[in-house]
């Protein structure tokens, strides 16, 4: 068992342009989440998938972020026009059920 | 609104000085209560899940309680390597937010030799 990986770890982009991170989940694992998390604060939850069905998005996710998980394996999470609020790490994990999460490594965004 | 409060925010400790990180929250209906450790720069790593007030759960220096409104982790005689930030999340168990975990703060815990 690997864990959850996620691909890039560190991701510098110019505002204005489009970006997009990769997760692969524990291989077992039916659900897949995506959280973002600023310096000094909990992790927050944007989104989350059941195989490759999206069952839930936080009103943080907005329009100019989409999600996806084809076949329910890995997952892409994308941001168009990036602004600088858009900074942070972001953070993808992996479940069986609604039971506890593992975390991925993250990918960390600098839009300047 | 479901929510997380986590004290305290930074704690220091000499190695072998035992002390209890507190997490209290608010939710309509509880599903499970998670702790996590997060080092610098990396992912939150899973310790514990608690299901019901009274359960316990141990791990080498660690234990997490639950009550009905709160749950604490006791650090009994730590060590320099536990130092890390110590997050607590709820999962809630009604209407579609049967996912996503609701995180704390966090309390960031120092341990000098």
């Amino acid at each position: 068992d690997t864990g959850v990986s996620q691909d890039p770890r560190h991701k510098i982009t110019k505002r204005g342009q489009n970006v997009t991170f990769r997760c692969d989940p524990i291989s077992e694992h039916n659900r897949l989440y995506w959280y973002r998390q600023t310096l000094g604060q909990g992790p927050e939850f944007l989104t989350y998938f059941q195989n490759e069905a999206q069952l839930e998005k936080s009103r943080l996710l907005s329009d100019r972020f989409s999600a996806e998980r084809p076949k329910g394996s890995f997952s892409t999470l994308e941001i168009q026009r990036t602004e600088q609020g858009d900074s942070a790490m972001y953070l993808c994990a992996s479940s069986w059920a609604n039971y506890e999460q593992y975390f991925g490594p993250g990918t960390r965004l600098t839009v300047t | 609104e479901d929510q997380v409060t986590q004290s305290p925010e930074a704690l220091r400790l000499q190695e072998g000085e035992s002390s209890s990180l507190n997490c209290s929250y608010t939710v309509s209906g509880l599903r499970g209560l998670f702790w996590y450790r997060q080092d610098p720069g990396k992912g939150p790593e899973f310790l514990f899940t608690l299901y019901s007030a009274g359960e316990e759960k141990e791990k080498e220096r660690l234990k997490a309680t639950l009550t009905k409104k709160e749950s604490f982790l006791h650090i009994t005689a730590p060590k320099p390597e536990d130092s890390a930030t110590y997050l607590c999340a709820v999962q809630a168990n009604y209407g579609g937010s049967q996912g996503n975990l609701i995180f704390g703060k966090g309390t960031k815990l120092s341990v000098k030799p």
